[in-house]
């Protein structure tokens, strides 16, 4: 079983629909982090958190909020989405060292 | 803020030796990291560095400048399957030790 899950892998919607990524771990680690994937943008970071009661922006969070609900999980919400949302999202967890672990992503289409 | 600059394409021949080379400003750098993603996957973690040298393993190997704020991936006896998107990332200590990831170099390794 993948340690890292993300779901739904594909999605397609219209603009202003509220949508929901969700990530879950098996790993134990209490870092989790969301990142966006634009071509030749590399990796842009969204929120991450440090433990259950941590939320933290990154360099892109106008637009999104996430929920740590446990651990394991961190969801994050579009509450309008707009079409320049439309990316490839990561999520990634990781210990206190260095070493990030990713999701296999999420490609998501904003009509 | 931060910012990394990579190149955005390298091309090399099987068998040969590569550098991809990576320059950042950070004003709380930490500690770069190697990712290496390929199409249609997940980045994975390569390497880190801290301090200052080179960190070997197997065919690649990283090495970090401080006082340069640089530092190059170096793969060698290339392979086929090393044709990829690489990705330099600085961890930073404003805002709690959250990692920048640059652009992205795409390697094409030619038989």
């Amino acid at each position: 079983d993948a340690d890292v899950t993300q779901t739904p892998r594909n999605r397609i919607t219209k603009t202003g629909k509220r949508i929901m990524l969700e990530c879950s771990q098996t790993k134990g680690h209490d870092r989790m982090y969301w990142y966006r994937q634009d071509p030749g943008l590399g990796l842009r970071l969204i929120y991450y958190s440090f433990d259950v009661k941590d939320i933290n922006k990154g360099e892109i969070s106008d637009g999104y909020s996430v929920s740590r609900q446990a651990q394991a999980k961190f969801s994050l919400s579009l509450e309008s989405a707009i079409p320049n949302q439309t990316a490839l999202y990561f999520c990634a967890t990781s210990a206190q060292g260095n070493e990030q672990f990713f999701g296999p992503g999420t490609r998501l289409t904003v009509l | 803020g931060q910012s990394l600059e990579q190149p955005s394409e390298v091309t090399a021949v099987e068998g040969a030796i590569v550098q991809i080379n990576c320059t950042y400003q950070t004003s709380g750098f930490y500690g770069l990291s190697w990712y290496q993603q390929h199409d249609g996957g997940a980045p994975t973690f390569l390497s880190y560095n801290a301090l200052d040298g080179l960190e070997e393993t197997g065919r690649f190997s990283s090495f970090l400048s401080r006082s340069d704020s640089y530092g190059y991936l170096l793969l060698q006896e290339l392979q086929m399957k090393d044709s990829a998107s690489y990705f330099c990332a600085v961890r930073d200590q404003t805002g709690g030790f959250k990692t920048i990831f640059g652009a992205g170099t795409r390697l094409f390794v030619k038989a």
